[in-house]
């Protein structure tokens, strides 16, 4: 069974500061996902990462993807409080288009 | 059209009703999914359909009935639920063998009284 684990579970900061959201998998894949989720609504795709050394960036975040050290990560630079949410990694292994969630990060920005 | 559409949005129900969730998606997509989530949890998933047929049941108990009746329609019939059954219900698409994730509906907040 695959397991996704991603840390903090919960972080805490104040707005312009610069954090990192890590997304560690146990098996081999070179497909992972980052959805965001608003209290009490779905999940948003921000980022598809398909090969190692993939970066993507989108305003303030940035994702990465090594496959080697099964890690990904989500750096968040100069937060603002627009960007308090859940944030969820997510890995296919290619089973049947089966998902493996990690438990979330959530992510306070205090103003 | 880039929407999964999920009806209803809330759902309260008894543990004696029989109710039925509706997704619907018009991207093409043949694969199809039903994730449940806890508070505060992770999606977990249910179920998923690939060309309309069942491929995955994640062991989830036999009052959750899901049904594909084309490639842009899935249901989920509910009987007999319990409180504990009270969660969001997400419903997802993609292609079946597709790198592009998941497209997620908005989700269905069921309660079970």
């Amino acid at each position: 069974e695959l397991k996704v684990e991603q840390n903090p579970l919960f972080l805490s900061m104040q707005e312009g500061k610069n954090y990192t959201i890590y997304c560690n998998y146990s098996t081999t894949s070179d497909r992972l996902y980052w959805y965001r989720q608003d209290p009490g609504k779905s999940l948003e795709s921000l980022f598809v990462l398909l090969s190692n050394g993939a970066v993507k960036q989108e305003g303030r975040l940035m994702a990465s993807l090594d496959t080697k050290a099964r890690l990904s990560t989500l750096h968040i630079t100069a937060a603002v409080h627009d960007l308090s949410a859940t944030y969820f990694c997510a890995v296919d292994i290619g089973n049947f288009n089966k998902f493996y969630f990690g438990s979330g990060t959530k992510l306070n920005v205090k103003p | 059209d880039t929407e999964v559409t999920q009806t209803p949005k809330h759902l309260v129900m008894g543990m004696t009703n029989k109710k039925s969730l509706k997704c619907e998606q018009h991207m093409g997509h043949r694969a199809m999914y039903w994730y449940k989530q806890k508070a505060k949890k992770p999606p977990e998933l249910m179920f998923v359909y690939s060309y309309e047929k069942l491929s995955i049941n994640e062991s989830v108990p036999s009052r959750f009935s899901p049904e594909c009746p084309n490639s842009s329609l899935l249901n989920l019939h509910l009987h007999a639920l319990q409180p504990e059954d009270s969660a969001l219900y997400l419903c997802a698409s993609s292609q079946v063998e597709s790198n592009y994730g998941y497209t997620f509906g908005s989700g269905t907040r069921l309660t079970v009284v």
